[in-house]
Parts: C-alpha cells; sequence; structure tokens
C-alpha cells in the first residue's frame, strides 16, 4: 500500500531535549517536505527536499534541521526544542514539485508538545 | 507571505445543501489543488486544476479556477455529514521557486 509513515504520532518532550520525528514513503517520490500546522494559521512548509542531498528551507525553518540521505526517508530533527514548537506536524511527498506530479501524499502527523 | 487565504474561514450548512468555499493566491501558480482534511488527520487530496483550465468536475465536486483574479472556488453538491473536515486549498507558487503553499482553510460543518 503506497503510504507515508510518521513516527511517532504523539510525542511530549522538555525544552531543549533533542528529538527527531521520522517519515518514511515507498512511492519512490523525489520531493518530500515538512509542514507544521497551527490553529488560524493553516500549514507552513518547513522544508523540503527535492531529491536525495538536496534540501532548502520553507517558510518557518527556523530551530528545525532536515536531512535526505536516502529517497525514502526524510527525518525532521529538533537540535533543541522549545514550546513554541508545539505543534502538529506533517510530512508529506510527491513525485516532483512541477506540474500534476506535484499531488502531495501526507502522513497521519505527529502531535508534539514541548514543555 | 505568499500564502493564499480561504474564504470563509467556517462555514455550517444542513445535509442536503450546497457549500462553496473560496480561495485566493498571490502568485503565479502551474496548478490548484484542493485538499481536505478530517479533525487532526493527515490531508487527502481531492482535485487539481491546471493554470490553463477554467472548471474542472469530480463527482460531487466542481472547482473553478480565474487566474485574472488569482482565485478559485470548491463547489460541493448535495453535501452529507460525512462531507464535515477542514478544505484548503494548495499552489505551487512560482515565484516563490515552486514552493508548495497552502491556504488556512474553511471549516466546513454539515448538520444532519
Amino acid at each position: 500500500e503506497a503510504q507515508v509513515t510518521q513516527n511517532p504520532r504523539y510525542l511530549i518532550t522538555v525544552t531543549g531535549k533533542k528529538l527527531t520525528v521520522t517519515c518514511s514513503q515507498n512511492m519512490n517520490h523525489e520531493y518530500m517536505s515538512w509542514y507544521r500546522q497551527d490553529p488560524g494559521l493553516g500549514l507552513r512548509q518547513i522544508y523540503y527536499s527535492m531529491n536525495v542531498e538536496v534540501t532548502d528551507k520553507g517558510d518557518v525553518p527556523e530551530g528545525y534541521k532536515v536531512s535526505r540521505k536516502e529517497k525514502r526517508n526524510f527525518p525532521l530533527i529538533l537540535e533543541s526544542p522549545s514550546p513554541n514548537q508545539t505543534s502538529l506536524y506533517f510530512c508529506a511527498s510527491s513525485l516532483s514539485n512541477v506540474g500534476a506530479k506535484n499531488i502531495q501524499y501526507f502522513g497521519a502527523g505527529t502531535r508534539l508538545s514541548v514543555l | 507571505s505568499q500564502q493564499g487565504e480561504e474564504d470563509p474561514q467556517a462555514l455550517s450548512i444542513q445535509e442536503g445543501e450546497n457549500a462553496t468555499m473560496n480561495c485566493s493566491y498571490k502568485t503565479s501558480i502551474n496548478n490548484l489543488q484542493w485538499y481536505r482534511q478530517n479533525s487532526g488527520r493527515g490531508l487527502v487530496h481531492l482535485i487539481l486544476i491546471r493554470s490553463n483550465e477554467r472548471e474542472k468536475h469530480s463527482g460531487r465536486l466542481r472547482v473553478t479556477l480565474d487566474t485574472s483574479k488569482k482565485s478559485s472556488s470548491l463547489l460541493i453538491t448535495a453535501s452529507r455529514a460525512a462531507d464535515t473536515a477542514s478544505y484548503f486549498c494548495a499552489t505551487d507558487a512560482i515565484d516563490y521557486g515552486q514552493n508548495f503553499v497552502f491556504g488556512p482553510g474553511t471549516r466546513l460543518s454539515v448538520l444532519p
């Protein structure tokens, strides 16, 4: 089954404790991205990757890191989480970011609380 | 911000009525898409309309696109309680390196 898998689904942590949210897709998609969703603000893109070893900042990259060592995986790293990073996070992938190939497939989401 | 906006922010209708949601955006685009999100879950793609298309249909969904006004509308006909969800438009923002940009969404409630 074609899917984007995020883990964990729920995470409670404390300020400053490094964490990683994993994302994996099995559709051989080139384009992957991370979003955060906050009430009233919709989805905002954190980082995106157009292919292996190619990553770039989205609208709200501060406090986050990503890597794309393999095509299927795109982990989101919070080196020193702060309470303002409490949010609902989504990973998404698509064939590319161009034309009709940019239909996004979303993971189920990771709800993160930073105390 | 290059984000678009949906209008209205929230909409309540009775089952069987039609629901219309509007989206405005700011940049040139190749296409515009609509997504649906059930509460707290991942978004699901509904329909894509290319910049050279004016209208597209899929089942009970009808999407229009006016590139001169940088706006789109999503019409859901004969709505059902199961259509209750948030609906987002999204564009590939050409002027911003083809980053994928979502609007803030319309929350639709369909009352039985």
